[in-house]
């Protein structure tokens, strides 16, 4: 069973460059969250998603852009990204409101 | 804002020694759960909690969720190597969940 599946897993940008994070999750989950994981910080919600064509700002949204054109995908967008963005981003999907989370590896991103 | 506070942030100890970690928070959470994540992966659900004061055993580790639904502590006997990780809590309010910055076990042979 794949699960949740991230890609890049790792990425370096210059400032001000823009890229694209791709989550794809096999479980047909309805929920879906992009969070940033910084060290002291703990795991903060960046954007979620209640279902496919729906998109929710979470703690942390500016700076982001996100998509959810098919059930399956969570797209998050950096459009020009900055050295505060350097973080490892997590994606993970939940079947209901509030129950468990289940979570991608991770990708480790580097603004310089 | 919920926020919820984990203790200590690191912790090494021995093989074979008993611990406990806290979790804590000034808010009522619906529900809290305790995940443990490894270098390079994501967090990996260990339990849920629901009602207050309930008490909840998966092998060597043991889970409270306090009375009033604002803290929990995980309790590991016998610690071994395999437990070391980052252990966090997430507690859910509102649409989603409020998780801990984690305390940082270490599980010295």
């Amino acid at each position: 069973n794949a699960g949740v599946t991230q890609t890049p897993k790792f990425r370096v940008l210059k400032t001000g460059q823009s890229m694209t994070l791709l989550c794809a999750q096999d479980m047909n989950h309805e929920y879906m969250y992009w969070y940033r994981q910084d060290p002291g910080m703990g795991l903060r919600l960046i954007h979620y998603s209640v279902g496919e064509g729906t998109t929710a700002k979470g703690e942390v949204p500016d700076g982001y852009n996100v998509s959810r054109l098919k059930k399956q995908n969570f797209l998050l967008g950096l459009e020009s990204a900055a050295p505060s963005q350097t973080s490892v981003y997590f994606c993970a999907s939940s079947n209901l409101l509030r129950s468990p989370l289940h979570f991608g590896n991770g990708t480790r991103l580097t603004v310089t | 804002t919920q926020l919820l506070e984990q203790s200590p942030q690191f912790l090494s100890i021995q093989e074979g020694e008993n611990l406990t970690v806290y979790c804590n928070s000034s808010s009522v959470f619906s529900s809290l759960q305790w995940y443990r994540q490894e270098p390079g992966e994501g967090p990996v659900l260990l339990v849920t909690v629901v009602t207050g004061g309930e008490v909840k055993k998966l092998k060597r580790l043991t889970f409270q969720f306090g009375d009033a639904r604002k803290d929990s502590s995980l309790h590991i006997t016998a610690a071994q190597p395999g437990d070391t990780g980052l252990y966090l809590c997430a507690g859910a309010g509102g649409q989603n969940f409020v998780f801990g910055p984690g305390t940082r076990l270490s599980v010295l042979p």
